[in-house]
């Protein structure tokens, strides 16, 4: 099993570029995440779904779009890049809650983005 | 949002010593999880706990969950340089999500 997987590792992007970062995981799970990593911030949540067929905003939506294109992929689409987006993107994916309570999330590997 | 706060931000210690961090909120949390996260990597799950008081331990690592499940403390007894990394607490918000906090930057030196 390969986990969860990120594409690209690292995209140097320009000023209102757009692109789309790809997840995909082989472990079955229900629900699957996005975040962003900064320096001195931790993981803030971007989008999530909970199931295939449902998005979610999380804690810093504005300036993405996801999809989930199936069960196994959960893309981000960044529409019109900014110097504001540059950080690491982490993908996850989880089980789903069992017993009231959220399940253990896996994480890729990230993608590492600077728009200059 | 819960306001989550982690201490101390960095710490840098010798081999074989001992350590505590910290986790709190202001809130009551339902569950709350640890996860180690090591550079260039994506965190990797350590421990969850539930009930208030909870005590559980993975081998040289001690993980409290206070009585009133506001606050959680993690302890590494001897901490050896493979301890190196960002610890991260997370306790649940709602449904299906996690809120975690910016960590603790441990550094174990030789």
């Amino acid at each position: 099993n390969a986990g969860v997987t990120q594409t690209p590792k690292f995209q140097v992007l320009k000023t209102g570029q757009s692109m789309t970062l790809q997840c995909a995981q082989d472990m079955n799970h229900n629900s699957m995440y996005w975040y962003r990593q900064d320096p001195g911030m931790g993981l803030r949540l971007i989008y999530y779904s909970a199931s295939e067929g449902t998005t979610d905003k999380g804690e810093v939506p504005n300036g993405y779009n996801v999809s989930r294109l199936n069960k196994r992929e959960f893309s981000l689409r960044l529409e019109s890049a900014a110097p504001s987006q540059t950080s690491v993107y982490f993908c996850a994916s989880s089980k789903g809650t069992s017993g009231g309570f959220v399940g253990e999330q896996f994480f890729g590997p990230g993608t590492r983005l600077t728009v200059l | 949002t819960q306001l989550l706060e982690q201490s101390p931000q960095f710490l840098s210690i010798q081999e074989g010593e001992n350590l505590t961090v910290y986790c709190n909120s202001s809130s009551v949390f339902s569950s709350l999880q640890w996860y180690r996260q090591e550079p260039g990597e994506g965190p990797v799950l350590l421990v969850t706990v539930v009930t208030g008081g909870e005590v559980k331990k993975l081998k040289r690592l001690t993980f409290q969950f206070g009585d009133a499940r506001k606050d959680s403390s993690l302890h590494i007894t001897a901490a050896q340089p493979g301890d190196t990394g960002l610890y991260l607490c997370a306790p649940r918000e709602g449904f299906q999500k996690l809120v975690f906090g910016t960590g603790t930057r441990l550094l174990v030196s030789p």
